[in-house]
């Protein structure tokens, strides 16, 4: 129940082309959804998030879309550059655990082709 | 300003040895949460400490343990290595609660021959 499940493992898009990564939960107490890009040899660095009253969130070329009632939220990545391409997680927390734990999918390695 | 800043940035150690990795949060951050994070897959949770106190625990055996500072810097150790042990281990830091974003350093690059 504390799993995120993320698809596809691997995107490969073409520069200016729209990248879109899925993620799946069952838990319903998850109450905040981060997406973290990562490159080689660094560490997550956030994107963007949302929580479950928003349907829709966008900040520049990332937006995320949130479906309650699918459990399921994703990350659309508009007019997609080379510099785009790293790994990209997303992740929940769960409002009934103490703190800030988060719950992370297994990942997408995300090339955008010049 | 400065982020989350951890060292050692790349450790070698053998089975059976001990190790200590530090995390400095971003200055009034309080919370500190530990991950591992092994090759190809996402982070993992070990732990979170707030106000020098353990908040939250993952599914890790007790051959690990952390602690937080009074300045809320915070060490990870790990005793008894084993060879699965090898990963980037992770820290990042927050205010406190679910709805707070984490912000991570760049690891500590754990590697166990």
């Amino acid at each position: 129940q504390q799993q995120v499940k993320q698809s596809p493992q691997s995107l490969i898009v073409q520069k200016g082309g729209i990248s879109i990564i899925n993620c799946a939960y069952e838990n319903t107490a998850f109450d905040y959804f981060p997406w973290y890009q990562q490159f080689p040899g660094k560490g997550p660095a956030l994107l963007i998030a949302i929580r479950p009253d928003v349907s829709e969130k966008k900040e520049g070329r990332f937006t995320i879309s949130f479906n309650k009632s699918a459990k399921q939220f994703s990350l659309h990545i508009m007019d997609s550059q080379p510099g785009d391409s790293a790994t990209y997680f997303c992740a929940a927390s769960n409002r009934y655990t103490s703190g800030s734990r988060l719950t992370f999918g297994e990942g997408t390695q995300l090339t955008v082709n010049p | 300003d400065a982020g989350v800043t951890q060292s050692p940035t790349h450790l070698i150690k053998t089975r059976g040895q001990h190790v200590t990795l530090r995390c400095s949060p971003i200055s009034g951050h309080k919370s500190v949460s530990w991950y591992q994070q092994v090759l190809g897959q996402g982070p993992q949770f070990i732990f979170q400490y707030y106000e020098k106190e353990e908040r939250g625990r993952g599914n890790f055996p007790d051959r690990f343990s952390a602690r937080q500072f009074p300045n809320y810097s915070s060490e990870l150790n790990v005793n008894a290595l084993l060879l699965g042990d090898s990963a980037l281990y992770l820290c990042a830091s927050s205010f406190p609660g679910s709805t707070q974003p984490q912000h991570f350093g760049d690891g500590t690059r754990l590697s166990i021959l």
